[in-house]
C-alpha cells in the first residue's frame, strides 16, 4: 500500500507559467515533507522541505504548501524554466524517525515546454 | 568538496550471484542510508546506518545486508541475486543518524541481474 502517491506520472508547463506537483499521504504520523528533483543518471537533489507545524514554506521560485487535514500537499515553481525539465519526488518522514527511513512517491516528469 | 561517491557505477550480475556496492559519504558526514529505485517507482528505504550501527532497517528480505566502516564508508550487499534485484542503488549521507533530512545522495550503481 502506497503511503505517498504522486498521481501525475507527468506534467507539461510552458516555460514561465505555473508547475504545480502534487502530493497525498495516507499516514498520519507523517510530520516531515520533502521535494527532491532528479536528473537522468544523477542522484535525488534535496529541493525544499517543510515540518508539519507550518503550512507554507517557500525558497526562491520553489514554495510548497501542506494541507495536513487533507493529508495533501503541493510543490509550486514560478515562474518555471526550462532547466527545471525533471523527475520530482515527494517525500514524508517521521521527525526523529531516522530508523524509517523517507517514503517516496514514484515521482512526477515535469516537462517545461519552450 | 567530493559528493556521495558510489562504486560501481554499472554492473550486471548472473541470478544466484552475490553483489558488493561501495558507498563513501561526505567528508563528515557520520550517517549513510541505503535505497532501491525500481524503474518507475520512488526510491524505497533498505538501510541506514549511524556510527558504524545500524539504524534503520526497511522492508528488505535477508539476502540484504550493510556494514559501515570505521571511515564511515559502507558497503550493501545482496545474495542469492534475483531478477527483481535490478535496480538503482541509491547511497544517501548526512549529519544526523535520527533526523531525515540533510541527506546529499550519490548517482548510484545500476544493477541488472540477468
Amino acid at each position: 500500500d502506497q503511503q505517498v502517491k504522486q498521481n501525475s506520472p507527468s506534467l507539461s508547463v510552458q516555460e514561465g507559467r505555473i508547475s504545480i506537483l502534487n502530493c497525498d499521504y495516507t499516514n498520519s504520523m507523517f510530520d516531515y515533507f520533502l521535494w527532491y528533483k532528479k536528473y537522468p543518471a544523477e542522484g535525488p537533489t534535496f529541493l525544499i522541505s517543510i515540518s508539519s507545524i507550518k503550512d507554507k514554506n517557500e525558497d526562491g521560485r520553489f514554495t510548497v504548501f501542506l494541507n495536513k487535514s487533507a493529508k495533501h500537499l503541493s510543490l509550486h515553481i514560478v515562474p518555471s524554466q526550462p532547466g527545471d525539465s525533471a523527475v520530482y519526488f515527494c517525500a514524508a518522514s517521521v521527525t526523529g524517525g531516522g530508523a524509517d527511513g523517507l517514503t517516496f512517491g514514484k515521482g512526477t516528469h515535469l516537462i517545461i515546454q519552450p | 568538496d567530493a559528493g556521495v561517491t558510489q562504486s560501481p557505477t554499472h554492473l550486471i550480475k548472473t541470478r544466484g550471484q552475490h553483489v558488493t556496492l561501495r558507498c563513501s559519504p561526505i567528508s563528515g558526514h557520520k550517517s549513510v542510508s541505503w535505497y532501491q529505485q525500481v524503474l518507475g517507482q520512488g526510491p524505497q528505504f533498505i538501510f541506514q546506518y549511524y556510527e558504524k550501527e545500524e539504524r534503520g532497517r526497511g522492508n528488505f528480505p535477508d539476502r540484504f545486508s550493510a556494514r559501515q566502516f570505521p571511515n564511515y564508508s559502507s558497503e550493501l550487499n545482496v545474495n542469492a541475486l534475483l531478477l527483481g534485484d535490478s535496480a538503482l542503488y541509491l547511497c544517501a549521507s548526512s549529519h544526523s543518524g535520527t533526523q531525515n533530512y540533510g541527506y546529499t545522495f550519490g548517482s548510484g550503481t545500476r544493477l541488472t541481474v540477468v
